[in-house]
């Protein structure tokens, strides 16, 4: 079945740290990928997206995420955490157009001062 | 635009009642999703809808039904409310390859 997996139910950092958050996905075809950041008791939002041109994605708030097929991957970097990026972060995948978003199960980004 | 709004933000349900979750959207998406989202386990599809008229279940549909009668609006019938539909609900709708969420209901059964 297509899934897409993110490794690490929570990551935590310090301010000014590297972020790293990891969302696999599960298909030879490359699908359109996306990120999510959801903040405590608020929707999703829609960080950045891939859907077929450049590799690397620059979204909102300094994140950036890039498409790497032969390692069927799509990880979400910042370069310096900021304490008001704590949040959950999701990815998600379409296999196909006009098909369904697939989500992954989530990671909670935790940054400490 | 108001984008998409969910009413109500929040509510408690006896065990076996029924209740509607509404869902507007303002954005003339003709596709629309409603999911429910549970600690560790992101978010499910229950139904979703590929424009006014059409509806199809998506991954966890069972104890649940919809409508859609206009392009705006959405609903989501809860019947005979049960413990396992705690949980928070998000409407979505859909443009080329982009959703927007709304700002979910928040759903206790007891």
């Amino acid at each position: 079945a297509q899934s897409v997996t993110q490794l690490g139910s929570h990551v935590s950092v310090s301010e000014g740290a590297l972020v790293l958050l990891r969302c696999n996905y599960s298909s030879s075809v490359p699908p359109y990928l996306f990120w999510y950041v959801q903040y405590p008791n608020q929707g999703l939002q829609l960080l950045l997206k891939y859907t077929s041109a450049a590799t690397l994605v620059k979204g909102i708030n300094g994140f950036e995420a890039e498409f790497k097929k032969s390692e069927t991957s799509f990880h979400l970097t910042k370069p310096s955490a900021h304490m008001s990026d704590a949040a959950e972060y999701f990815c998600a995948v379409i296999y196909n157009q006009g098909g369904k978003l697939i989500f992954g199960q989530g990671t909670e980004l935790s940054v400490k001062p | 635009n108001a984008g998409v709004t969910q009413t109500p933000k929040f509510r408690i349900l006896k065990i076996g009642q029924s209740m509607t979750l509404q869902c507007t959207q303002d954005m003339n998406h003709n596709y629309m999703y409603w999911y429910r989202q549970d600690p560790g386990m992101g978010l499910k599809l229950i139904y979703y809808s590929v424009g006014a008229g059409i509806t199809d279940k998506g991954e966890v549909p069972n104890g649940y039904n919809v409508s859609r009668s206009t392009t705006e609006d959405f609903p989501l019938r809860l019947e005979l409310a049960a413990p396992s539909q705690t949980s928070v609900y998000f409407c979505a709708s859909r443009n080329v390859d982009e959703q927007f969420f709304g700002p979910g209901t928040r759903l206790t059964v007891l």
